[in-house]
């Protein structure tokens, strides 16, 4: 069994601060992929990484890729509390989506 | 173009039960997986349907089936409701699944009582 698991579980800041959250298994898997998910709706995709070391930027939002493709990171700059939610990473290993178990994130204005 | 469409939206059941679970996926997708997420967890994949057939299989007891229509549509039955069921559960389209782009649905919010 491929686990994912995230870390901090919940993380509240003030408008304006920047934060890391991290994704890491024993696994190696094909691809990654990040979600932010809102009360009542389901999780909307924020970006894949596929290759080893690879970083993406998506506004305020940096991702990484680990080398060794095991792990991942997602770093806010002056987090926004339209930034609030659940915040789940995804490894895509052949035909399901095997998902973390998030970190809830609280930006407080 | 409509997203992913679930229903119902929410849905009170007693133990003992069974549920009908319904997903019309984004026009043109092909594949619909399912997914349970328990209050404060991440979800965990259920099924995946590929152009009709099961093409993979969660860690869920037989009491969860599921099917997909030639109108790529699909509906997830839960049979004999535990308390544990108790869960949103999600749907995903996808053009072909595998590592394909997955959208997700709002869900239906179902209660075991």
């Amino acid at each position: 069994t491929q686990l994912l698991e995230q870390s901090p579980q919940f993380l509240s800041i003030q408008e304006g601060e920047n934060l890391t959250v991290y994704c890491n298994s024993s696994s190696v898997f094909s691809s990654l992929q990040w979600y932010r998910q809102e009360p009542g709706e389901g999780p909307v995709l924020l970006v894949t990484v596929v290759t080893g070391g690879e970083v993406k930027k998506l506004k305020r939002l940096t991702f990484q890729f680990g080398d060794a493709r095991k792990d991942s990171s997602l770093h806010i700059t002056a987090a926004q509390p339209g930034d609030t939610g659940l915040y789940l990473c995804a490894g895509v290993p052949g035909n399901m989506l095997t998902f973390g178990g998030g970190t809830r994130l609280m930006v407080k204005p | 173009d409509a997203g992913v469409t679930q229903s119902p939206t929410h849905l009170i059941k007693t133990r003992g039960q069974h549920v009908t679970l319904r997903c019309s996926p984004i026009s043109g997708h092909k594949s619909v997986s399912w997914y349970q997420q328990v209050l404060g967890q991440g979800p965990q994949f259920i099924f995946q349907y590929y152009e009709k057939e099961e093409r993979g299989r969660g860690n869920f007891p037989d009491r969860f089936s599921a099917r997909q229509f030639p109108n790529y549509s699909s509906e997830l039955n839960v049979n004999a409701l535990l308390l544990g069921d108790s869960a949103l559960y999600l749907c995903a389209s996808s053009f072909a699944g595998g590592d394909t782009e997955a959208f997700f649905g709002q869900g239906t919010r179902l209660t075991v009582v």
